[in-house]
């Protein structure tokens, strides 16, 4: 199964908001409710940002929001600041036979 | 707190045998899910297994299923990854990362273990 289909590259000054989008098919982000988002600095762990399409966890900021409309998952980040600037990735479980998870290729955020 | 410690990375040669550890604490380790994640140098995430909270089910991506095998031992709040036939493109860090309900991993990584396939 390939990974889900994120842009590349996304940039934005701070203060600004940005979208990442990641988009799968039905057997997996359209039809599933469980979609979460990570970050990752360079040399870090990925941190969770959202899960549950939309649900943060504990002390991650509210600046970050995650949505989803048919085979296409969205992580936004309002009021972008310079420490946003990092990858990130979107996880999503599939709905085959036998259960799976897949991740999205990654999007690297540039703070302009 | 929560923490999760992988050891037992290294350099392993191509069709030979490697096994990660992770060690839990701060949490009831027995009764989350609990998965393996890796990152190829320069790459994006991979799942690679998932193992029940009991230890009885377990799923494995098409990339490693019938080469590794993870298991755990919930007396010590361990859990490990049997690597066994690396090949080249097994290269990365890999992470142990707890499951949030059933369906959904992530809520707390390791710091992650190195592993190195090369002869």
């Amino acid at each position: 199964q390939s990974a889900l289909t994120q842009p590349a590259s996304v940039s934005g000054s701070p203060g600004q908001s940005i979208t990442i989008s990641c988009t799968g098919t039905s057997s997996d982000v359209g039809g599933s409710k469980y979609v979460s988002w990570y970050q990752q600095h360079p040399g870090k762990a990925p941190k969770l940002l959202i899960y549950d399409v939309s649900t943060r966890p504990p002390g991650v900021s509210n600046r970050f929001s995650g949505s989803k409309s048919g085979n296409t998952a969205s992580l936004t980040i309002s009021g972008v600041q310079a420490e946003d600037e990092a990858d990130y990735y979107c996880n999503s479980y599939t709905t085959p036979s036998t259960p799976k998870w897949i991740f999205g290729g990654g999007t690297k955020l540039t703070v302009l | 707190q929560v923490q999760l410690v992988e050891s037992g990375g290294g350099v392993v040669q191509p069709g030979g045998s490697l096994r990660l550890s992770c060690a839990a604490s701060g949490f009831t380790f027995r009764i989350y899910v609990m998965h393996w994640v890796r990152q190829a140098p320069g790459k994006g995430l991979e799942w690679v297994a998932a193992i029940w909270d009991d230890g009885t089910n377990k799923q494995y991506a098409d990339s490693v299923k019938g080469r590794f095998t993870i298991s755990r031992d919930n007396s010590k709040n361990s859990l490990y990854l049997q690597v066994n036939s690396p090949r080249a493109e097994d290269t990365a860090v890999y992470y142990c990362t707890r499951g949030i309900g059933e369906m959904q991993l992530g809520d707390y990584w390791g710091q992650g273990a190195l592993v190195t396939v090369s002869s």
